[in-house]
């Protein structure tokens, strides 16, 4: 069965300083990983995915995320947070259904703050 | 905003009342997710409609739950009897079919069952 581990509860950084949140997967066959961004109150949005070909992936807000299949990991980086950045982050990987079509399996969530 | 909405945002309920929720998603996507989120964890999928057709339901979604898409557009969450266990974050989400695009998710709708 697909998984998804993000071993930090919370990652603190500070303002303008790299930041890094880790994903790591568990799946058969091909992976597509997914991070996602919420905000208190709010749905998810979508930042980034990786489907196939480079393993560093660009994606909204100056958001990337390096696939190593080696070390089955996805860990989502950014150069320089922004304390509006400060938001729970999901990285979440899918997974095939057994009545055709797919669903996401997410991960429990890793809460980003960035201070001034 | 994704384009994808849902209503009520907020629902307080009794125990043993039942609710409803909707999902409005966006036009031209034929596949429609259902995910519960409760505090401190990631979303959990509940059931998966590719146009009208329930094509999945979790074992998380109990007898007390139905879902429905009428004419492929809309879709509908039951709880009947609510428990105190169901106070959670409903989430909807669509996506079109092609592989591997992703799923757009609506702002949720939070239930706490009193």
């Amino acid at each position: 069965a697909q998984s998804v581990a993000q071993p930090e509860d919370q990652v603190n950084v500070a303002e303008g300083n790299p930041l890094t949140v880790k994903c790591t997967y568990s799946v058969s066959g091909n992976p597509y990983l997914f991070w996602y961004v919420q905000y208190p109150n709010r749905g998810l949005q979508f930042l980034l995915k990786y489907i196939t070909g480079d393993n560093l992936v660009k994606g909204s807000y100056g958001f990337e995320a390096e696939f190593n299949k080696s070390q089955t990991s996805f860990h989502l980086k950014k150069p320089s947070a922004l304390v509006s950045d400060s938001a729970l982050y999901f990285c979440a990987v899918r997974a095939l259904l057994t009545g055709g079509g797919n669903k996401l399996t997410f991960g429990t969530g890793t809460q980003l703050k960035v201070e001034l | 905003d994704t384009g994808v909405s849902q209503d009520p945002r907020h629902k307080i309920t009794k125990r043993g009342q039942n609710v409803t929720f909707r999902c409005d998603p966006i036009s031209e996507h034929n596949r429609l997710y259902w995910y519960r989120q409760t505090l401190g964890q990631g979303p959990e999928f509940l059931t998966y409609f590719q146009n009208e057709a329930q094509l999945e339901k979790s074992r998380l979604l109990s007898d007390r739950f139905s879902a429905e898409r009428p004419k492929g557009s809309f879709s509908t969450l039951e709880i009947q009897r609510t428990e105190q266990g169901d106070s959670a974050m409903y989430l909807c989400a669509s996506k079109p079919g092609q592989a591997g695009n992703e799923q757009f998710f609506g702002p949720g709708t939070r239930l706490t069952v009193l």
